[in-house]
């Protein structure tokens, strides 16, 4: 069983058009993470979340950690072809001690 | 500075042999992190290393086991190589122990086993 479940796995959808990616959990996670990673690459960290209801913006993408610290979102709006690739959450239980648990992820193509 | 640096970058083995990996820290971070990425399991943690000790270790047989040098640099090893083992093995380094801290990935080493 996956602790942390992303969907959808994938994704396709014209440029300019906004969409949102979701990262769900029965777990409780002290801190939230998401990552986006290009092919042959490793994950780049975009975000922590670290309070219950917290958002944060950059740019255009807009993460937000759920009340009870069990589920996060990520929203894009007006995507753009540079926004592909695979986007990863990982969430930190506790003081972090057990490492970070990732998401399987969704992959995200932004079609011109 | 610096990014996370990984080599090889990529590694063909066959069934029975084994494998060593590096990773060179970004400078002044202390913790460094082992994953192994599959299309099928997604990223799954291996174990960390902080100040040359094991500080966490996922659930990974015994034929994957690690170290780290008093400059902070790890080895990543895994014996007796089985066709399951191909993947994408990444490094990631952070200042402190445990993911409170930001962590910084490497590019990984690509390893097939055949």
């Amino acid at each position: 069983t996956q602790l942390l479940e992303q969907s959808p796995q994938f994704l396709s959808i014209q440029e300019g058009e906004n969409l949102t990616v979701y990262c769900n959990s029965s777990s409780v996670f002290s801190s939230l993470q998401w990552y986006r990673q290009e092919p042959g690459e490793g994950p780049v960290l975009l975000v922590t979340v670290v309070t219950g209801g917290e958002v944060k913006k950059l740019k255009r993408l807009t993460f937000q950690f759920g009340d009870a610290r069990k589920d996060s979102s990520l929203h894009i709006t007006a995507a753009q072809t540079g926004d592909t690739g695979l986007y990863l959450c990982a969430g930190v239980k506790g003081g972090g001690a057990d490492g970070l648990t990732f998401g399987k992820g969704t992959h995200l193509i932004i079609q011109p | 500075k610096a990014g996370v640096t990984q080599t090889p970058r990529y590694l063909i083995k066959t069934r029975g042999q084994q494998v060593t990996l590096s990773c060179s820290p970004i400078s002044g971070h202390r913790s460094v992190s082992w994953y192994q990425q599959t299309p099928g399991q997604g990223l799954q943690f291996l174990f960390e290393y902080f100040s040359e000790t094991q500080r966490n270790k996922g659930n990974f047989p015994g034929r994957f086991s690690g170290r780290q040098f008093s400059n902070s640099r790890s080895e990543m090893n895994v014996s007796t190589l089985e066709l399951g083992d191909s993947a994408l093995y990444l490094c990631a380094s952070s200042l402190g122990w445990g993911f409170g801290t930001e962590a910084f990935f490497g590019q990984g080493t690509r390893l097939t086993v055949v």
